[in-house]
């Protein structure tokens, strides 16, 4: 089942403007992950913010995370037209079997040159 | 660095056949996942194994089955292929008990015709 939903679904910007992209979800989470996917490929790891984290960085990325609006964004800044892919997000199985994900559909990027 | 290796990257097959999708990974991680990923509906979950000779139905197990005879090799079997089984199939790892961050194989597309 879906549990993250991601805001925009399409997303089209120049170079060098930030993107932000926003996932929302239903139940309680320990943590909310944030993957990208380059066309035609598998899903790499972005991001990792827990629960009792409101905001985290890393690079150009930066989460923020609201648990009482189940929500969660995700900010590129700067961007390049190499950032040009899908974005997902995925919470945790909150209670449910160990280990398993649920993505969202994800946000495409399109960061023109 | 994780390596998650899908045996194919694009498959070829005709409706009744037998296929096997292979994956194997070199992490020694206890948890592997199958999913099947469409556009419009994201990502959905095949099957997953949290150990040796152990699967869990996904979302979507009907048409599949899977095999994990070794730790490291997770194979999903497609008994009679059928064209709503023309997908991209993503298998991916994870350790358990931490984060869960899984690690994904760079994906077969499988067109059955």
């Amino acid at each position: 089942s879906q549990q993250g939903e991601e805001d925009p679904q399409a997303l089209s910007i120049q170079e060098g403007e930030n993107a932000t992209m926003n996932c929302s979800y239903k139940t309680s989470i320990n943590n909310l992950q944030w993957y990208r996917q380059n066309s035609g490929r598998g899903l790499v790891h972005l991001i990792l913010i827990r629960s009792n984290e409101r905001e985290k960085h890393s690079g150009r990325l930066r989460v923020t995370l609201d648990t009482s609006k189940k929500s969660s964004s995700l900010l590129i800044t700067a961007s390049r037209a190499a950032d040009t892919a899908s974005y997902f997000c995925a919470t945790d199985n909150y209670g449910g079997s160990q280990g398993n994900l649920i993505f969202g559909k994800g946000t495409k990027l399109s960061v023109k040159p | 660095d994780v390596k998650v290796t899908q045996s194919s990257r694009y498959l070829v097959k005709r409706t009744g056949e037998k296929v096997f999708l292979e994956c194997v990974q070199d992490m020694d991680h206890e948890n592997m996942f199958w999913y099947r990923q469409d556009p419009g509906l994201g990502l959905r979950l095949i099957y997953f194994s949290y150990d040796v000779k152990m699967k869990e139905k996904g979302d979507i197990p009907e048409g599949y089955s899977v095999s994990r005879e070794k730790k490291e090799r997770f194979s999903l079997i497609l008994e009679s292929a059928s064209t709503n089984q023309t997908s991209m199939y993503l298998c991916a790892s994870s350790f358990p008990g931490g984060e869960d961050i899984q690690y994904f194989g760079a994906g077969t597309r499988l067109s059955v015709l």
